[in-house]
């Protein structure tokens, strides 16, 4: 699997738009990009993935660069509950049962 | 029922000490995994299970049995272990098809003395 950057740390207002950026410039062409978000005390949950399109459900946005080589979770409207770490991830999405965790960036929504 | 459900959620044991972690879902999901946390990192893969047979061991050393009596249970047996086995042990699941989201149980915090 590829591997990923984020930033190790960010802070957003509650209220605001919440955009989280993942590089992951050796991504192969059937590697998808997972988000998971892991609050504390808590296991990892999962949020959001996609292959090329801009991808939207009820959690987030994903917007996908056109050379897939980077990607931006957008949480619409931060609240204080989506203070978590959110692990950036790719991988073939089906026949690769490995899920490798990076770093992640843990998001501080301020009040 | 989206839960996967992991008991106990705290255990605390001698090195010489033989416990069992539990983990249970009732998705149909057919694949089943073990990741273990330790404190401020990210989780790190131990064991999948896929149609109840093992299918991915990361080196985990062998003081750390799987086992998977049927679809629905992963066990993680443990026995001799070391202080710095304690970490957070999680269970997940996924169904085996495309969309491969994996749903996370809560974990069991264990601490070895």
């Amino acid at each position: 699997d590829a591997k990923t950057t984020q930033p190790t740390s960010m802070d957003c207002a509650e209220g605001r738009a919440a955009n989280l950026p993942c590089n992951h410039s050796t991504i192969s062409g059937n590697e998808y990009v997972y988000w998971y978000r892991q609050i504390h005390s808590q296991g990892p949950q999962y949020i959001i993935h996609g292959l090329k399109n801009n991808e939207t459900n009820e959690m987030a946005s994903l917007i996908i660069t056109e050379d897939r080589k980077s990607s931006t979770l957008i949480l619409p409207h931060a609240t204080l509950r989506d203070t978590a770490v959110y692990y950036c991830i790719v991988r073939v999405s089906f026949g690769n049962e490995k899920l490798t965790f990076g770093t992640g960036t843990r998001l501080t929504i301020i009040p | 029922d989206t839960e996967v459900t992991q008991t106990p959620k705290h255990l605390v044991m001698g090195m010489t000490n033989k416990k069992s972690l539990k983990c249970e879902q009732h998705m149909g999901h057919r694949a089943m995994y073990w990741y273990k946390q330790k404190a401020k990192k990210p989780p790190e893969l131990m064991f999948v299970y896929s149609y109840e047979k093992l299918s991915i061991n990361e080196s985990v050393p062998s003081r750390f049995s799987p086992e998977c009596p049927n679809s629905s249970l992963l066990n993680l047996h443990l026995h001799a272990l070391q202080p710095e086995d304690s970490a957070l042990y999680l269970c997940a699941s996924s169904y085996r098809d495309r969309d491969e989201k994996l749903f996370f149980g809560s974990g069991t915090q264990l601490s070895v003395l």
